[in-house]
């Protein structure tokens, strides 16, 4: 098994240039969740889809728009790049919401200059 | 609230030492307390986790420990190898248990 998989690995953009990242898992996985790595700042949580069909706010939305395209897919967009969304993206999925083992994809490193 | 906090942000032990990392968290509701481990350039995988039906969970040299009075969990590493070397993440389920707070993180270094 795949797992969870991200797209792209690593991406510059320029100041004010959109983009997507993409997610997929193939685990039947109810929840899926969007996270920012910072160095000192742990992952913080951007978006998440509790289930197919639904999209939340986490704790850093600003910036970003998710979509839940269906049970396997869960995008990431960011309409107008800022050199302060410069980060490690990592996509997650679990089965139960946040009570069970969350599996992470490889990561996005995005550089916004 | 819905905070994780976690202590210390780095820890330096000799190889053959313990280790303990300690966590807390806000949301009485959580029920859930995994803990994740980081290698430098690489994703967070699972390590250990407890529910709160138990208190101590052991596997092989790891533990965690968990205390819901007080609201806090902790990860206990024995006789440390330099392979344990990496950033520990505790997390715990918020939002009514519809998504999962991570704490920001312990840099472990293990020195021979």
């Amino acid at each position: 098994n795949a797992g969870v998989t991200q797209t792209p690995k690593f991406q510059v953009l320029k100041t004010g240039q959109s983009m997507t990242l993409q997610c997929a898992q193939d685990m039947n996985h109810n929840s899926m969740y969007w996270y920012r790595q910072d160095p000192g700042m742990g992952l913080r949580l951007i978006y998440y889809s509790a289930s197919e069909g639904t999209t939340d706010k986490g704790e850093v939305p600003n910036g970003y728009n998710v979509s839940r395209l269906n049970k396997r897919e869960f995008s990431l967009r960011l309409e107008s790049a800022a050199p302060s969304q410069t980060s490690v993206y990592f996509c997650a999925s679990s089965d139960v919401r946040g009570n069970t083992e969350a599996f992470f994809g490889q990561g996005t490193r995005l550089t916004v200059v | 609230g819905e905070n994780v906090e976690q202590h210390p942000s780095t820890l330096s032990v000799q190889e053959g030492d313990s280790a303990v990392i300690k966590c807390t968290y806000s949301d009485s509701a959580s029920n859930y307390f995994p803990w994740y481990k980081q290698e430098l350039g690489k994703r967070p995988q699972l390590i250990i986790d407890i529910r709160s039906n138990v208190g101590e969970k052991k596997d092989q040299r790891i533990a965690v420990t968990l205390n819901k009075t007080a609201k806090h969990f902790s990860l206990h590493i024995t006789e440390t190898q330099p392979e344990d070397s990496a950033v520990y993440f505790c997390a715990a389920p918020t939002g009514g248990g519809n998504k999962l707070t991570f704490g920001t993180g312990t840099q472990l270094k293990v020195e021979l």
